[in-house]
């Protein structure tokens, strides 16, 4: 199984801040079709989870723009430009090119 | 309005089955690869299964750790998903959730599976 490893944890961030969380991934995530299927989701206190990112890099309709995804190959990062206080939650990367899907541990950002 | 909706959690024994449901309105149900996704308390995001659409024969796949006890269908001629849980064990304890992971579609509030004697 490809094994996803987020860091940090946990992230206390300054309101009007940026924030960043890392994803790896034991295996390259570029599948033969030449897509990376990794994927960012964000769950807030008492909330199902919610894509944001698709893709490496692509916001889902209705995310913010201060969210961007970026990386290739076994490296990926989720970058909040400037967190507010509704971005509190848990945040998860997934991937979806090898069998199983596997998530990240996930990482909890909260507001200083 | 895209929308799932989970039902049919409950407390049930060691050993015991249940059968949940998701049903899905808004959207094309029958285009979309399915999958089940729980959440045990206070832990992170497990994928359990998915189902293929009939263009790939309804295929399932499962995590190992399902694998065997569970199984999912679909019945697309009334936009339900579903998933037979068999020989529960109290690591099965979770919020499970209906959700095409690969898609834009909104998660449903999910179901709440306890084991437990």
């Amino acid at each position: 199984d490809a094994v996803m490893t987020q860091s940090p944890l946990s992230l206390p961030v300054t309101l009007g801040q940026p924030a960043s969380i890392s994803c790896g991934s034991s295996q390259s995530l570029v599948h033969r079709s030449g897509n990376t299927y990794l994927s960012w989701f964000q769950q807030r206190p008492g909330q199902s989870p919610r894509r944001l990112i698709y893709k490496v890099s692509n916001r889902d309709s209705g995310v913010p723009d201060r969210f961007s995804g970026s990386g290739s190959g076994t490296d990926f990062t989720l970058k909040i430009s400037r967190v507010e206080a509704e971005d509190v939650g848990d945040y998860y990367c997934v991937q979806d090119t090898h069998w199983p899907p596997t998530f990240g541990q996930g990482t909890k950002l909260e507001i200083k | 309005e895209v929308q799932l909706v989970e039902s049919g959690g409950g407390l049930v024994q060691p050993g015991g089955s249940l059968r949940l449901s998701c049903a899905a309105s808004g959207f094309t149900f029958s285009d979309h690869y399915m999958d089940w996704v729980r959440q045990a308390p206070g832990k992170g995001l497990e994928w359990v299964g998915r189902i293929l659409n009939k263009a790939k024969s309804y295929t399932t796949e499962y995590a190992a750790s399902v694998k065997g006890r569970f199984t999912i269908s679909r019945d697309d001629s009334k936009n339900s998903l579903f998933l037979q849980m068999n020989s529960l064990k109290t690591e099965d304890t979770a919020v499970y959730y209906c959700a095409d992971i690969g898609s834009y579609l909104p998660w449903g509030q999910g179901t709440l599976v306890t084991v437990s004697s």
